[in-house]
């Protein structure tokens, strides 16, 4: 079956821009992530979804960033009024259990912000 | 080696040899994933050991833990170019299972 898949693959955008990124889970899988790689920072947790429960937040690194998850399935994560430091891979992941514990990951979003 | 204030690693041997790296932790676990990178792109799960385990096989992939120093290696043996890559370790945080990583190691096998 198809694997997890996020689009855009790259994007450039100027600072100041809002961007929107999406991630297509793989099917049935109940559990969705976000992190974010860059050179400074290595990988980091950013969201949490779990079916219809809350998000877990805790990882986002500011109120410019913002994710939704729609029907349980797709989710998008918007970032506002973009900053040069935003610069990373946004890496998305599904699992299929409650906090399932091997975690399948798309190819990334690459985000430069000039 | 790789955790969490290290600087990441990089390993460049001959195909065929073996690669080892080592990953480091600070909190007790429940378990520890180790994943591939290829080109700084999407990661590959690997494999997972338990913390109640000690050794795990897969493949030409030999994963160790020892839960009293907090650490972790990965064996790859006969590597292959294929297996130039980054590695991370990752452990599972908090109710949600979410991964912290460590810094990664990245092996070059050169043909």
């Amino acid at each position: 079956g198809a694997g997890v898949s996020q689009s855009p693959s790259n994007k450039v955008t100027e600072k100041g821009k809002d961007v929107e990124l999406r991630c297509d889970p793989i099917s049935g899988h109940t559990a969705l992530y976000w992190y974010r790689q860059s050179l400074g920072q290595g990988l980091e947790f950013l969201i949490y979804f779990q079916g219809n429960s809350a998000p877990d937040k805790s990882g986002l690194p500011s109120d410019r960033f913002s994710a939704e998850r729609t029907g349980g399935s797709v989710s998008t994560l918007t970032i506002q009024r973009t900053q040069q430091e935003d610069s990373a891979v946004y890496l998305c992941a599904s699992s299929g259990l409650a906090g399932g514990e091997t975690q399948y990951f798309g190819p990334g979003t690459r985000l430069l912000v000039l | 080696s790789q955790q969490g204030e290290e600087d990441p690693q990089a390993l460049s041997i001959q195909e065929g040899e073996n690669a080892t790296m080592n990953c480091s932790y600070k909190t007790s676990i429940n378990n520890l994933q180790w994943y591939r990178q290829n080109s700084g792109r999407g990661l590959v799960h690997l494999i997972l050991i338990r913390s109640n385990e000690r050794e795990k096989h897969s493949g030409r992939l030999r994963v160790t833990l020892d839960t009293s120093k907090k650490s972790s290696s990965l064996l790859i043996t006969a590597s292959r170019a294929a297996d130039t890559a980054s590695y991370f370790c990752a452990t599972p945080r908090g109710g949600n299972n979410r991964l912290a990583f460590g810094k990664g190691n990245q092996v070059v096998v050169i043909p």
